[in-house]
């Protein structure tokens, strides 16, 4: 079974523009979830998604977005980029379903600098 | 609200000696708890979790956590440390009563396992 796919790994994007991170979740699993990984300020979560729905957000600017389509993938955008964006943005999958929910699996996640 | 402390960040010992990493967590209701390991540059890597019914749990790699509620502790245990332990360790809730799925993660503990 393959496992959570992120795309791409490693970004260099100049301050003012905008990116666009995916996620390929693990087959059957409905539920995405993004991170962002910072060695100032950890792991901290971004929003999830569930059926194209986002049910849960972080305390993030707008400037930070995201999309899930029918098929499960998810992408993130982060527009107008800053240089404290720069991070590792991991993506999370879950089954997603009733309240036993399953652990979560991550991706290897992006490496986003920016410059 | 949900809240995860891992009151060392770095823990040193050395291969063939026992380790333990500590955690504990503050959350509205009845968690799910769980651990996470991560590489250089890589994502994290689920290790084991707790759910219900035994209060310790075996999960990868020989490592095994002992869940204490009325201490509201989790700690990472191993037996026998080696050298190839030596990684960052996160400790994460989640709360029994949500369907939402996101994690709540502490600030992740360096272990360092020495030949």
């Amino acid at each position: 079974k393959a496992g959570v796919t992120q795309t791409p790994r490693y970004l260099i994007k100049t301050r003012g523009q905008q990116v666009t991170l995916s996620c390929s979740p693990i087959s059957g699993h409905r539920s995405v979830s993004w991170y962002q990984q910072t060695p100032g300020q950890g792991l901290q979560f971004l929003f999830e998604y569930f059926s194209e729905t986002q049910r849960n957000k972080g305390n993030f600017p707008g400037r930070f977005s995201g999309r899930q389509f029918s098929n499960s993938r998810s992408e993130m955008n982060v527009s107008t980029l800053e240089l404290g964006d720069s991070a590792l943005y991991l993506c999370a999958s879950s089954l997603g379903t009733g309240v036993i929910n399953t652990e979560a699996f991550f991706g290897q996640g992006t490496r986003l600098t920016v410059v | 609200a949900q809240s995860v402390a891992q009151p060392e960040d770095q823990v040193n010992v050395a291969e063939g000696n026992p380790l333990t990493v500590k955690c504990t967590y503050s959350v509205s209701g009845n968690p799910y708890l769980f651990w996470y390991v991560q590489y250089p540059n890589r994502g994290l890597q689920f290790l084991l979790k707790y759910i219900t019914g035994d209060n310790l749990v075996k999960g990868s790699y020989g490592f095994e956590a002992e869940f204490n509620k009325s201490q509201t502790s989790f700690h990472l245990k191993k037996p026998s440390a080696l050298v190839s332990d030596s990684a960052l360790y996160f400790c994460a809730v989640r709360d029994r009563g949500s369907t939402l799925g996101r994690l709540y993660f502490g600030r992740g503990t360096q272990l360092t396992v020495w030949p």
